[in-house]
């Protein structure tokens, strides 16, 4: 089955400079990327998507990136704010309506 | 649109006592999972539902765990007996047939000691 390796665990950066955060997966059926943000005690937010027909998708200061053959997406946050500091999961899925299998998380830290 | 909705939100049992969870999806959403999130990891998959069939199953602990979808709306997550290892957040998530974006309810919370 499907395993997605997320990294780092933990990123601390000042407010302001870039966060990346970095997620492999093994099946190359997958082909559904999506990217959770996950604040304490809430539910996980849907924030953005990726389809394996596309290689990179930005939404204002959210960016993911694809590269299918070497099977690593990656979030890129830019200007990162304090109310960015919360817990991010990235995901992988077949092909819509089947179970999403999510990464570790990694917590980001943004400090004023 | 309203979002997908859980009760009860917390909950404290004693280890091999029973324990039920609820989930209404979004209205129109087919397509209903449950997640078992234990903290500081992802949600993990328990079961998955299309309409009122089991779609996917394959991670549930059977022996305790048991859920139903009934009419292909709401649907309901018990464990009997529950155990130790239970405690972590429940999520019910929805989706549109055939598209892939799913849409997390707040999740309830168990503490079973």
């Amino acid at each position: 089955g499907e395993n997605v390796e997320q990294h780092p665990s933990t990123l601390s950066v000042q407010e302001g400079d870039s966060a990346v955060i970095k997620c492999t997966y093994s099946d190359s059926a997958s082909n559904y990327f999506p990217w959770y943000k996950q604040e304490l005690g809430k539910r996980p937010q849907l924030i953005i998507d990726i389809r394996s027909n596309v290689g990179e998708k930005k939404d204002q200061r959210i960016a993911v990136t694809l590269n299918k053959t070497a099977k690593h997406f990656s979030l890129h946050i830019t200007e990162t704010q304090p109310e960015d500091s919360a817990v991010y999961f990235c995901a992988a899925d077949y092909s819509g309506n089947t179970p999403l299998v999510f990464g570790k998380g990694t917590r980001l830290s943004v400090i004023a | 649109e309203a979002g997908v909705a859980q009760s009860p939100r917390y909950k404290i049992i004693e280890k091999r006592q029973s324990v039920a969870f609820w989930c209404n999806p979004i209205s129109g959403h087919a397509t209903l999972y449950w997640y078992q999130q234990i903290l500081g990891q992802g949600p993990k998959l328990l079961i998955q539902f299309q309409n009122n069939g089991v779609v996917d199953d394959s991670q549930l602990p059977k022996d305790r765990f048991s859920a139903e979808r009934l009419k292909g709306v709401d649907s309901t997550l018990k464990i009997q007996p529950a155990k130790l290892e239970d405690s972590a957040v429940y999520l019910c998530a929805s989706s549109r047939t055939s598209i892939p974006e799913q849409f997390f309810g707040p999740g309830t919370r168990l503490t079973v000691l």
